[in-house]
């Protein structure tokens, strides 16, 4: 049983267009959603990160947007950059569970020049 | 101030045999994540050490086993491989039992043939 569903798995957009990727989960006691960007031969870096007490949260050119009664969160990335050809994971962690994250299935994002 | 490392970058065996993966964390931080990632998917939580004691295991079956050492480096070590053992393994250090951010090192790609 997935816990966090992500959405979509592919993602080709122009430079300078938005990317958005989406992603649902269940349990109402994950409380810190983070997300991880990869590029190849590289491990997952946290991008940017969100907590249930904010809807939305702006780092840079990337935002997270949080819908609490609906269970879904999801990433923005504005004026989209080739540098920015990777492949994007949410998670999601419980402070009880000592913020160990469970992570979605990634979406590989390309962005075209 | 070093980052995470691990060793070796890529290793071929065996179906049965046994292998043994090394981490060593960031400087200052005194846990450990484990995570396998198969092709195409997310990193899944194997376990992670907290100041030398296992602090939480993933659904992983005991032939996954660890150890985390004084200066906080870490051992994965699987016994009788097998071929879905085949994945990407990542390390993750942080403070404190990850609740501040997580750090991934480059991961080891283990083949099993």
């Amino acid at each position: 049983q997935q816990q966090v569903k992500q959405s979509p798995q592919s993602l080709i957009v122009q430079k300078g267009g938005i990317s958005i990727i989406n992603c649902a989960y269940e349990n109402t006691a994950f409380d810190y959603f983070p997300w991880y960007q990869q590029f190849p031969g590289k491990g997952p870096a946290l991008l940017i990160a969100i907590r249930p007490d904010v809807s939305e949260k702006k780092e840079g050119r990337f935002t997270i947007s949080f819908n609490k009664s609906a269970k879904q969160f999801s990433l923005h990335i504005m004026d989209s950059q080739p540098g920015d050809s990777a492949t994007y994971f949410c998670a999601v962690s419980a402070s009880g569970g000592s913020y160990i994250p469970t992570f979605g299935r990634g979406t590989s994002l390309i962005v075209h020049p | 101030e070093t980052g995470v490392t691990q060793s070796p970058t890529h290793l071929i065996k065996t179906r049965g045999q046994q292998v043994t993966l090394r981490c060593s964390s960031q400087s200052g931080h005194n846990t450990v994540s484990w995570y396998q990632q198969a092709l195409g998917q997310g990193p899944q939580f194997i376990f992670q050490y907290y100041r030398e004691e296992e602090n939480g295991r993933g659904n992983f079956p005991p032939r996954f086993s660890g150890l985390q050492f004084p200066n906080y480096s870490s051992e994965l070590n699987v016994n009788a491989l097998e071929l879905d053992d085949s994945a990407l393994y990542l390390c993750a250090s942080s403070f404190n039992r990850g609740q501040d951010e997580q750090y991934f090192g480059p991961g080891t790609r283990l083949t099993v043939t």
